[in-house]
């Protein structure tokens, strides 16, 4: 099993409307979890992290952490073409690796 | 946060032959990470290198295969010996800033095996 779960794997939104990505974990001993964005032939950057439970905010990106769940989600509020790439749930486990989920392609539609 | 600078931005080799990827850092980082990623699929985690000692590999990745040198704490080196065509990917090096927990990624190397 994947110690990192997401979903759904690709999403295609109305520019304007909301994204939203899920991801579990199955690592109890996990201390952060990350977004990473990658667009198209890029690298991945930092989009977002958290790890206390609660929720946070940042301009149009949200995100929530359950941690008794290990359950993360991200969403992205009035959405815009630019937002179209790939994203990543990662987590940092045993030795500070950081583990990715297989990522959910997003596809902002004009 | 810390910058990573990777040489070549992309090679095409032939079955059989082995190649060398550069990865560095514009400050000293204690670890570096070499990740592997098909065609947008997701990031492997393929060793985690430390100046001075032999890099750690992960399931699936070996030393013979991918040798890793971390000669000080701004440069590393990945090889890919005896390069087959499922050796085809993108190889990003990655690091984390000083005191940091956020992880940076090089811009990467795409990797065709002919």
């Amino acid at each position: 099993q994947q110690k990192v779960q997401q979903s759904p794997e690709s999403l295609i939104v109305p520019e304007g409307g909301m994204a939203s990505l899920n991801c579990t974990s199955s690592d109890r001993n996990v201390d952060y979890f990350w977004w990473y964005r990658q667009r198209s032939g890029k690298s991945p950057k930092m989009l977002m992290a958290i790890f206390s439970n609660g929720e946070k905010e940042e301009g149009r990106f949200t995100v929530h952490l359950n941690k008794a769940s290990l359950h993360t989600s991200l969403h992205i509020r009035d959405s815009q073409p630019s937002d179209s790439a790939l994203y990543f749930c990662a987590v940092n486990s045993a030795g500070n690796k950081l583990t990715f989920g297989i990522g959910t392609r997003v596809l902002v539609r004009p | 946060s810390v910058l990573l600078y990777q040489k070549p931005n992309r090679d095409i080799c032939q079955s059989g032959t082995s190649l060398k990827i550069q990865c560095v850092a514009d400050s000293q980082v204690v670890s570096m990470f070499w990740y592997q990623q098909f065609q947008e699929q997701s990031l492997m985690l393929m060793a985690t290198a430390n100046e001075g000692s032999e890099a750690t590999y992960e399931s699936g990745f070996t030393k013979d295969k991918f040798p890793i040198s971390r000669p000080n704490l701004t440069f590393s080196t990945l090889t890919v010996n005896n390069a087959r065509p499922g050796d085809s990917s993108i190889y990003f090096c990655s690091s984390r800033g000083t005191g940091g927990a956020e992880q940076f990624f090089g811009p990467g190397t795409r990797l065709t095996v002919l």
